[in-house]
């Protein structure tokens, strides 16, 4: 079963519009922390929010938004008044602990696609 | 402060050869992790050097390895490449104890086409 669905595979807006992403996990831990990453045509990951799972706020930054919630596991991204410079591939991951090694890291989602056209 | 940096940009090589990625860490990172991201779907991860040491693996072969020096920049090798290897590999680096759940930076990336 997948860790991070990420179920809209590609979403097209017109500027000005807003846009939510969308991003459901799955773990056991109870101390687990969730990222969102835009990835712009030129392949690098650019890293956008980290929340860990005791921190239910919903955060804003300019105009990004996340909306997290422990009782439907998700981790929903919004962004108000696209514009053409947001088109990019947008990745929710999940990090937790290996218990075995005690190291953590990242599980991505497959990625949604958002097109901003002018 | 310099970023992630990694080369090759591009990289095109035959079914079997063996390759060499290279990944320089943000300064004074000292984990480094290195993903594999297939056409199309997210970053799947590879291993992770933390201390010059492969602190952790994820569900690659071991024709997959890696090394990690003291200046903390790291190499990733791919031996009896496979054509299913053709992707873009990713680096990223973070500083503190890898069971931190710490920010990782990412590198722009090293794309391998294996023909």
């Amino acid at each position: 079963a997948q860790k991070v669905t990420q179920a809209q595979t590609e979403i097209s807006v017109v500027e000005k519009e807003d846009v939510t992403l969308d991003c459901v996990y799955e773990t056991r831990d109870t101390t687990y922390y969730l990222f969102w990453y835009k990835q712009p045509p030129s392949g690098e990951l650019v890293f956008l929010i980290r929340r860990n799972s005791f921190d239910e706020q919903n955060e804003i930054s300019g105009r990004y938004s996340w909306n997290f919630q422990k009782s439907t596991s998700s981790f929903n991204f919004t962004i108000t008044a696209s514009q053409v410079v947001d088109s990019a591939v947008y990745f929710c991951a999940l990090s937790e602990k290996n218990f075995g090694s005690g190291y953590s890291t990242l599980t991505f989602g497959k990625g949604t696609m958002l097109l901003v056209s002018p | 402060e310099t970023g992630v940096t990694q080369s090759p940009t591009h990289l095109i090589k035959t079914r079997g050869q063996q390759v060499t990625l290279r990944c320089s860490s943000q300064s004074g990172h000292n984990t480094v992790s290195w993903y594999q991201q297939a056409l199309g779907q997210g970053p799947q991860f590879i291993f992770q050097y933390y201390r010059e040491e492969e602190n952790g693996r994820g569900n690659f072969p071991p024709r997959f390895s890696g090394l990690q020096f003291p200046n903390y920049s790291s190499e990733l090798n791919v031996n009896a490449l496979e054509l299913d290897d053709s992707a873009l590999y990713l680096c990223a680096s973070s500083l503190g104890n890898p069971s931190s759940y710490n920010e990782q930076f990412f590198g722009p990336g090293t794309r391998l086409t294996v023909l």
